[in-house]
């Protein structure tokens, strides 16, 4: 299995709504990734997670609480979102780098998220 | 830091014809370079990859890269396109740190084949 799945494809929500993303991977990877694409743009890093364990927060703003579960899951928690944070939300997993196995990652199909 | 430079934002080109994609590097350090496919509401695909050894770098639908150290280039290429490569690519270094790879993508490069 090298699918990396993503629960829901879209999701539409209002600024005080509460919602989560889900990611999942069944892989064997312990490095687990949350990007941010605008339209027409490369995708930007938010949070890196390696062994269930925040190992890199992007400066992203709090209304974005990301959670490892387990070495399966990654959620995100979303929270008084704003129009401008409308874009497609992808997980990436990948093994951990080491000298022996540059692992490359592996990206989910994505979330749409739009902001009203 | 580590960059990446996508040369062009739109490649158009015919069915059958072949092309390129440039992508520069600045580092200083080894390097290890990606190409990835987005294909129209997806998320990416990676194409191929150099981490070190021979290279010219052999990948998924036919496209292949090559490794320039002297000009820092990664350029992608492939020798006839479909309609279905139409897509958007984009070249990514990675700075391995502390176990896990963070990538620095280029801005993309919008690929348009037409019959």
């Amino acid at each position: 299995d090298t699918e990396v799945t993503q629960t829901p494809k879209h999701l539409v929500m209002g600024m005080t709504n509460k919602k989560s993303l889900k990611c999942e991977q069944h892989m064997g990877h312990r490095v687990m990734y949350w990007y941010k694409q605008k339209a027409k743009k490369p995708p930007e890093l938010m949070f890196v997670y390696s062994y269930e364990k925040l190992s890199i927060n992007e400066s992203v703003p709090s209304r974005f609480s990301p959670e490892c579960p387990n070495s399966s899951l990654l959620n995100l928690h979303l929270h008084a979102l704003q129009p401008e944070d409308s874009a497609l939300y992808l997980c990436a997993s990948s093994q951990v780098w080491t000298s022996g196995a540059q692992g490359e990652q592996f990206f989910g199909p994505g979330t749409r998220l739009t902001v009203l | 830091a580590q960059s990446v430079t996508q040369l062009d934002s739109q490649v158009p080109v015919f069915e059958e014809a072949p092309v390129e994609l440039r992508c520069n590097y600045s580092s200083s350090v080894s390097v290890y370079l990606f190409w990835y496919v987005q294909y129209p509401n997806q998320g990416l695909q990676l194409l191929l990859k150099y981490l070190s050894g021979s290279t010219l770098v052999k990948g998924i639908n036919g496209f292949e890269a090559e490794f320039n150290k002297s000009q820092t280039s990664f350029h992608l290429r492939k020798p006839s396109v479909h309609i279905s490569d139409t897509a958007e690519y984009f070249c990514a270094v990675s700075e391995p740190s502390g176990g896990y790879n963070k990538l620095i993508f280029g801005a993309g490069t919008r690929l348009a084949v037409h019959p």
